[in-house]
């Protein structure tokens, strides 16, 4: 079956223009997570859904930072006024349920701030 | 806080057993996940222990000792492909299965 997609593959944008990115989970996955990947790092946590819901939004750096996921599915991370350091691989990953499980990662969105 | 520590880099021959050490320190440990990562893609799911002890799943194997706080993944009869990134990350009990990684292991797999 498809596994988890993320659009665009690559976003570049200037200093302080606001971004969306686009993560479609695996179908009946209802947990769904947002991570940041600097290069040469690992994964940082941003924000975990359960449902429509925000369970966790204790990794999102700021309050230009937001994201949603208004009926449980697609999920939209929401980045205003944007500045160079947030260049990173925004990667979405699903799993189905929460829990100690495996989670399925997309291909990520590589943002680029000029 | 939790502290995932992992080496950088790590070299090994084709055909050769690679073990990367993975220590942590965290509260609530809930389990221990290894992804590996190729250059551009998304990580991918290898292994995920609980439990101590070695499970082996044809030619890897994660370890996992929960008194000392390390695990590591054994790479067997390794193959060009294995050139990755090699992710550990923890799962906390009261944070909804989210993921706290290291920094990933780079592992150069030479003919």
């Amino acid at each position: 079956g498809a596994g988890v997609s993320q659009t665009p593959s690559n976003k570049v944008t200037e200093k302080g223009k606001y971004v969306e990115l686009r993560c479609d989970p695996i179908s009946g996955h209802t947990a769904l997570y947002w991570y940041r990947q600097s290069l040469g790092q690992g994964p940082e946590f941003l924000i975990y859904f359960q449902g429509t819901g925000a369970a966790d939004d204790s990794g999102l750096p700021n309050d230009r930072f937001f994201a949603v996921r208004p009926e449980g599915s697609v999920s939209t991370l929401k980045i205003q006024r944007t500045e160079r350091g947030d260049s990173a691989v925004y990667l979405c990953a699903s799993s189905l349920i929460s829990g100690p499980n495996e989670q399925y990662f997309g291909p990520g969105t590589r943002l680029t701030v000029t | 806080g939790q502290n995932i520590d992992q080496p950088t880099e790590m070299t090994a021959t084709e055909g050769a057993i690679v073990q990367i050490n993975c220590t942590y320190q965290t509260s609530g440990f809930n389990g221990l996940f290894w992804y590996q990562q190729h250059a551009g893609e998304a990580p991918t799911f290898l292994s995920y222990n609980v439990l101590d002890g070695l499970e082996e799943k044809g030619r890897f194997s994660s370890f996992l000792s929960r008194s000392k706080g390390y695990s590591y993944p054994l790479l067997k009869e390794l193959q060009m492909k294995d050139s990755a990134s090699y992710l550990c990350a923890v799962s906390l009990k009261a944070a909804g299965n989210k993921l706290t990684f290291g920094g990933g292991t780079r592992v150069l797999v030479k003919p």
